[in-house]
């Protein structure tokens, strides 16, 4: 199975930038997704395609990377964007990261 | 609009069979895969399985000896079927709409396995 990896957590103040990183364990080429998860939802689709923003959210939010290495950047941050980030990968089977908790100081 | 809704039972017993119903609207099962992604309590999702729209399925190979998955078009629901329940099979189950990734998730159900 293809691991991704992430980073437990990070905190920021409202107005900064941030990047929020994944690394797979080999190649998923441009196959990465992220999501959004507040407490008690369902996560919410943000980027497909490692770098396509997804209708309706707000273009502080982008992808890119390919490979192995991939980030999700938000900017800039505001307070409603506290909530867990996890990537996905789609090119070898399905399997999602761990996530990072976002926390805004 | 694209709907998905679970239901199901909140309790299972030890080494019992789960069974779940996905109900969507706004789309047609034969245009769309479902999947089924389970999220225990504080952790990652976790792939279970696939629904193709050419009704053929996939299956995370940690599950496929105890996981089915079946449709009804005619209904639209799609089916989840997974035997040998264990208390780490506990947390949320989700369907979601299949394009690769999820684009459309469901609220969740919540499944305890206890005795």
């Amino acid at each position: 199975d293809t691991v991704l990896t992430q980073s437990p957590a990070l905190a920021v103040s409202p107005g900064e930038r941030v990047t929020i990183s994944c690394r797979a364990s080999e190649s998923v080429s441009t196959g990465m997704h992220w999501y959004q998860q507040k407490p008690g939802q369902q996560p919410k689709l943000l980027i497909y395609g490692a770098s396509n923003l997804e209708s309706g959210v707000p273009a502080r939010f982008s992808g890119s990377g390919s490979g192995t290495d991939f980030t999700l950047t938000i900017d800039p941050v505001e307070a409603d964007d506290t909530a867990t980030y996890f990537c996905q990968q789609s090119w070898n089977d399905l399997t999602f990261g761990s996530g990072t908790k976002l926390e805004i100081k | 609009q694209v709907q998905l809704k679970e239901s199901g039972p909140g309790l299972v017993q030890p080494s019992e069979t789960l069974s779940l119903t996905c109900t969507v609207s706004g789309f047609s099962l034969t245009s769309y895969s479902v999947s089924w992604v389970r999220q225990p309590s504080g952790k990652g999702p976790e792939w279970m399985g696939r629904m193709w729209y050419d009704g053929d399925t996939a299956y995370n190979s940690a599950l496929k000896s105890r996981l089915s998955i079946s449709r009804d078009t005619s209904k639209n629901q799609v089916f989840l079927k997974m035997n040998s329940l264990q208390t780490d099979d506990t947390g949320t189950y989700y369907c979601t709409r299949d394009d690769d990734y999820f684009d459309y998730w469901g609220q969740g159900v919540m499944v305890t396995v206890s005795s």
